[in-house]
């Protein structure tokens, strides 16, 4: 298994909305990475977990908040989301942080209205 | 700060046609990853690219790094209509796991 799998593949919600994204690795990855892209910008970095414990955090509004319940797991918990939120969210894993090329998932398409 | 530059932004070229992208970044590191994106659509890992002097080739791509130069190209031979993508470069920090991104080049092959 070489993929890393996200879930849900579209979100729309509402300002005041609860939501979770999920991302899954069985590639026995330890390092898992959660990206922002809008449109027609590249990826820019949020959050990174080695060895399931947050290891960077680029100054991330509240509002996102990750989880790493396991190794193979990585959630990112949404609250009060704005509408400038709305983006294409990318989880990706590598063998180890920093020393091997990141193998993303197709990514969520956020829509915050 | 790392910033990651790409030129250019846009390309547009004929079939048949080589051209090359440029990477340019600018603080120390040996390890540079080039991807593929098309719209809508996730990244796809092209090359990886891990010392001075790296060359790697797939099909009608080939990339290179300078590591003195703070340099990468990504050469395109003979383009073809399936290379239309947006080309990202990306950058980590050493003893680091952030990757950084450049801007991006969104290339466009005509018939």
């Amino acid at each position: 298994d070489t993929e890393v799998t996200q879930t849900p593949k579209h979100l729309v919600m509402g300002m005041t909305n609860k939501k979770s994204l999920k991302c899954e690795q069985h590639m026995g990855h330890r390092a898992m990475y959660w990206y922002k892209q809008k449109a027609k910008k590249p990826p820019e970095l949020m959050f990174v977990y080695s060895y399931e414990k947050l290891s960077i955090n680029e100054s991330v509004p509240s509002r996102f908040s990750p989880e790493c319940p396991n190794s193979s797991l990585l959630n990112l918990h949404l609250h009060a989301l704005q509408p400038e939120d709305s983006a294409l969210y990318l989880c990706a894993s590598s063998p180890e942080g920093g020393l091997h090329e990141a193998f993303f998932g197709q990514g969520t398409r956020l829509t915050v209205v | 700060e790392l910033k990651v530059e790409q030129n250019p932004l846009f390309l547009s070229m004929q079939e048949g046609k080589n051209y090359t992208i440029y990477c340019n970044y600018s603080t120390t590191s040996d390890r540079l990853y080039w991807y593929r994106q098309d719209p809508g659509k996730s990244l796809e890992s092209l090359f990886v690219l891990l010392s001075n002097g790296a060359v790697k080739q797939e099909g009608r791509l080939m990339a290179s790094l300078d590591t003195k130069a703070r340099l990468s190209t990504l050469h395109i031979t003979a383009a073809v209509h399936d290379l239309s993508a947006t080309y990202f470069c990306a950058v980590d920090h050493f003893g680091n796991e952030k990757l950084t991104f450049g801007t991006g080049t969104r290339l466009t092959i005509i018939p």
